[in-house]
């Protein structure tokens, strides 16, 4: 267990639901990171939040809107969702500001499948 | 575009041998580095972390970083079974608030 976690681990929704994922970090962390895993590609990007603050936006297209209520929750609300957007979504951590400060720390991650 | 290249195998090693990971790095601005460690089905899973040039020893773990030739590898020791997975590497943007560029990852197969 890295101090991360996700829910769901597992998500089946069709294209014209609305659904979150939520992600909680209990390390400290005042960073929190989005990112997708699609077979055949590397992570990719999606969002930053730093101190609650969203630095990044990896031009990600608007159906997908993160949330950060503190640094110690995170959230992505889906909607009208594509085939294309099934993968593996992470939630990762960090503490910024310390040496070693870039080390990300992974949630187990929420399997989604858009039917 | 900031990339990290990685072949993406598989790559087979005997079980006992040295396993040796490459990866390259495009943004000459990046000045850490990460390997993870991800099983099928499973999240990235921290290794090693570098930041200067050189090489850093990690138990059966070496990672080594090339600044200049914009280079970091990592050597796996006394491969056991259970190091088969995939390895991924990843450099930050410089400024540590930015979130990670990760390459497609290396498969990594240890024979028994």
């Amino acid at each position: 267990e890295t101090g991360v976690t996700q829910t769901p681990r597992h998500l089946v929704m069709g294209m014209t639901n609305k659904k979150s994922l939520k992600c909680e970090q209990h390390l400290g962390h005042n960073a929190m990171y989005w990112y997708k895993q699609s077979a055949k590609k590397p992570l990719e990007l999606m969002f930053v939040y730093n101190f609650k603050e969203q630095t990044e936006n990896n031009s990600v297209p608007s159906r997908f809107s993160p949330e950060c209520p503190n640094s110690s929750h995170l959230f992505l609300h889906l909607h009208t969702l594509q085939p294309e957007d099934s993968a593996l979504y992470l939630c990762a951590s960090s503490q910024l500001g310390r040496e070693g400060a870039d080390t990300q720390y992974f949630g187990p991650g929420t399997r989604l499948t858009v039917l | 575009q900031k990339e990290v290249e990685q072949n993406s195998g598989p790559l087979s090693v005997p079980e006992g041998a040295i396993a040796s990971l490459n990866c390259t790095y495009s943004d000459r601005g990046s000045q850490s580095f990460f390997w993870y460690r991800q099983y099928s089905g499973k999240s990235p899973e921290l290794i090693m972390s570098i930041y200067s040039n050189g090489d850093k020893e990690d138990g059966r773990f070496t990672a080594q970083l090339n600044k200049a030739s914009q280079y970091v590898s990592l050597l796996i020791r006394d491969s056991q079974p259970s190091d088969s997975a995939t390895y991924l590497c990843a450099g930050d943007s410089g400024g540590g608030a930015d979130g990670l560029t990760f390459g497609k990852g290396t498969h990594l197969i240890i024979q028994p």
